[in-house]
C-alpha cells in the first residue's frame, strides 16, 4: 500500500519552518525520506526505524510513530536550498527494508 | 566512479522499438535497484538485484521488461516493444553492505516513446 503524504505542495519564506507527514495503512518496520530537485536524482536524508525514534540532520529532522504508522519530516528555519519535492519510502519488514513503497511527494518551494 | 551512472541521459524510441538502458553502480555496491519514475509522481520500484542474483522483479509491468546483472556490477533495463505507457525517467539505485541501507541514486534516463 502506498503511504500518503501530506500536504502535497508547501509554499514558505526563508526561515519559516514547514511539517511533512507520511502515513501508512500497514504496520512500519521503516521509514526513509530522499529530497528530490527539479530534474535531478533523489538524494537521501534520513531513515528511521520501528522504535519511534527521532534524528536529524542538520535543520531537517523526522519522527516515527510506529503505533500511528506515520512519519513526520520537520523543517526548521527554512533555506533556500530545501525547495524541492520530498518523497518517503516505506517498508513492512526488515527483510524488504531495501525494497521501498514511495509516497507521491510533497513539494516544496522556499521564496527569499 | 564517484557516483552511479546512467546512460543515455535521453532516449527517444518509435512505438514498438526495443531499448537499452545502463546503470554503472558505486563501486562494491552489492544492492541495485531499478525504479520508474512517471511525471509528478513517486520512484515506482521495478526490480532488485543483489550482486548478480535478481532477488525480486515484482514490480516489471509486463513481460516486455527484462533487467540483468551478469556480474554483479553494470545492470541493464531492457524493454521491449515499447509502448507510449513506458514514457518515464528511469532511476537506478545503489546500496552498499550490511546496515547501510541509503540508497544512492543515478541521474535517471528519461525514455519517450513516441
Amino acid at each position: 500500500q502506498q503511504p500518503v503524504q501530506s500536504p502535497q505542495a508547501v509554499i514558505l519564506r526563508e526561515g519559516e519552518d514547514a511539517v511533512i507527514n507520511c502515513s501508512s495503512s500497514k504496520a512500519l518496520y521503516s521509514v526513509h525520506w530522499y529530497r528530490q530537485k527539479h530534474g535531478e536524482a533523489p538524494v537521501f536524508l534520513m531513515i528511521l526505524l520501528k522504535g519511534g525514534e527521532q534524528k536529524g540532520h542538520d535543520k531537517i529532522s523526522a519522527s516515527f510513530n510506529e503505533k500511528k504508522q506515520q512519519s513526520s519530516l520537520y523543517l526548521t528555519a527554512s533555506q533556500l536550498s530545501y525547495s524541492g519535492t520530498y518523497f518517503c519510502g516505506t517498508a513492512d519488514n526488515a527483510g524488504n527494508n531495501r525494497k521501498l513503497i514511495w509516497g507521491l511527494g510533497t513539494s516544496l518551494a522556499v521564496n527569499p | 566512479g564517484a557516483g552511479v551512472s546512467q546512460s543515455p541521459r535521453y532516449k527517444v524510441a518509435k512505438r514498438g522499438q526495443d531499448v537499452a538502458l545502463r546503470c554503472d553502480p558505486i563501486s562494491g555496491h552489492v544492492s541495485l535497484f531499478w525504479y520508474q519514475q512517471a511525471l509528478g509522481q513517486g520512484p515506482e520500484f521495478l526490480t532488485y538485484f543483489q550482486n548478480e542474483a535478481q532477488l525480486d522483479k515484482s514490480g516489471l509491468p509486463s513481460d516486455r521488461f527484462f533487467a540483468e546483472r551478469p556480474e554483479g556490477s553494470v545492470s541493464t533495463l531492457k524493454i521491449q516493444r515499447t509502448q507510449q505507457e513506458d514514457s518515464a525517467v528511469y532511476l537506478c539505485a545503489t546500496a552498499g553492505r550490511g546496515g547501510s541501507y541509503e540508497q544512492y541514486f543515478g541521474p535517471g534516463t528519461r525514455l519517450t516513446v513516441t
